[in-house]
């Protein structure tokens, strides 16, 4: 069964600052693995998809790799801001089941401003 | 904006109820998938609906139902409510079962069980 672990599991930093959060997963055959973000009692909102045969996604300040081999990703986000502040989620798509997401339990960010 | 709307957003329900929890997917998708996010956990796989048929299912007990209309949006039924059925409702849309496609996720609805 496929299990998704992030690291650290909160995280706090001061605005401005650079910072790297992690996932990884057990089982490398995967069709995508997406990143989310959580505010407090909301949904989720996508960040970024990473396809299989992708190596890396960026959207503005945000950029995603994935090392499918090592079963790992990376959540980049440069120059932090107070507004970055939620829960960060990962989860992937196995190959075997191709319809339901596993995710993590989240890495919980605060951004101190 | 997503797209994905949820209703409702708060609900209190008595253990031993039922309680039927709707989703409107976003324009275009014609797939809707439902998860249970426990406090501080991940959220869990219940089921999902691919053009009205069940298309796979996590592993929640029978009492978890569900249902895909014609337009594509879906209900999340469930009976016998227990005190650990509390947790936020996600419903996930999609095209084409999800595979190598972006989900989008409805604000959830919040259901406590007293």
């Amino acid at each position: 069964k496929q299990e998704v672990t992030q690291i650290p599991a909160a995280l706090s930093v001061p605005e401005g600052e650079n910072l790297v959060l992690n996932c990884s997963f057990t089982d490398s055959a995967i069709y995508n693995l997406q990143w989310f973000r959580q505010d407090p009692g909301k949904g989720l909102t996508s960040l970024l998809l990473i396809q299989s045969s992708q190596r890396e996604q960026t959207s503005g300040r945000l950029n995603a790799s994935l090392d499918k081999s090592s079963g790992r990703s990376t959540l980049y986000i440069a120059a932090s801001q107070p507004g970055d502040s939620a829960t960060y989620l990962c989860a992937v798509i196995p190959s075997n089941t191709g319809n339901q997401f596993y995710f993590g339990t989240g890495t919980s960010l605060t951004v101190i401003p | 904006e997503t797209g994905v709307t949820q209703s409702p957003t708060h609900l209190i329900k008595t253990r031993g109820q039922q309680v039927t929890l709707r989703c409107s997917s976003q324009s275009g998708h014609n797939t809707v998938s439902w998860y249970q996010q426990a406090l501080g956990q991940g959220p869990q796989f219940i089921f999902q609906y691919y053009r009205e048929e069940e298309n796979g299912r996590g592993n929640f007990p029978p009492r978890f139902s569900g249902l895909q209309f014609p337009n594509y949006s879906s209900e999340l039924n469930v009976n016998a409510l227990e005190l650990d059925d509390s947790a936020l409702y996600l419903c996930a849309s999609s095209l084409g079962g999800g595979v190598n496609t972006e989900a989008f996720f409805g604000q959830g609805t919040r259901l406590t069980v007293v």
